[in-house]
């Protein structure tokens, strides 16, 4: 059983750059949740998506854009990068709307470096 | 905004210690987690407290939710090596959709 898969694990831009990252939920999850996670912080919520719709959004510019599939994998997108957006992105799954959205499955994230 | 703060941010001690990790919140939570983070890994998923008051046991871990459930603690008895890591606490919204992270405690346990 696949647990969550990001992609890239690793990526370097510059600023002023777009970047987009990847997300495919674990097997049988249809909600996905994406966090950003700075160096020696908590992850902070920047938004959720479940029926292919953003359900919930954190504190976080207009700049940061996501999209989910039909098969409810995901991405995230990131335009006109700052210096402080590198940090490590973390995607989440979960089921909805069975009560068990309280149990998240974290992927690896990918670490986005911004010089 | 709902913001969890935890206690103490580092806590380096040796193997067969007990210590206690510590999550405060002024705001109410519906539930609330415990996670585990090792370097370049996402967070586990250690235990969800949902009951003001609860107590749950996990080996040689004890979580425990506040009356109020506005706060939560970690504790863990005779801590080793393998404890290392990052361990976050998050608490739930009402609507159950997002999680509101603390800023980590960064345990080490030398052998």
């Amino acid at each position: 059983d696949a647990g969550v898969t990001q992609s890239p694990t690793h990526l370097i831009k510059t600023r002023g750059q777009q970047v987009t990252l990847r997300c495919s939920p674990k097997s049988g999850h249809d909600t996905v949740s994406w966090y950003q996670q700075a160096l020696g912080q908590g992850p902070q919520f920047i938004f959720q998506y479940y029926e292919e719709e953003e359900r919930q959004r954190g504190n976080f510019p207009d700049r940061f854009s996501g999209h989910q599939f039909p098969n409810y994998s995901s991405e995230l997108n990131v335009n006109a990068l700052l210096l402080g957006d590198s940090a490590l992105y973390l995607c989440a799954s979960s089921l909805l709307p069975t009560g068990d959205n309280e149990k998240l499955f974290f992927g690896s994230g990918t670490q986005l470096s911004v010089l | 905004t709902q913001l969890l703060e935890q206690s103490p941010q580092f806590l380096s001690i040796q193997e067969g210690e007990n210590l206690t990790v510590y999550c405060n919140s002024s705001s109410v939570f519906s539930s609330l987690q415990w996670y585990r983070q090792e370097p370049g890994e996402g967070p586990v998923l250690l235990v969800t407290v949902v009951t003001g008051g609860e107590v749950k046991k996990l080996k040689r871990l004890t979580f425990q939710f506040g009356d109020a459930r506005k706060d939560s603690s970690l504790h863990i008895t005779a801590a080793q090596p393998g404890d290392t890591g990052l361990y976050l606490c998050a608490g739930i919204d009402n609507a159950g959709n997002m999680l509101t992270f603390g800023g980590g405690t960064r345990l080490m346990v030398k052998p």
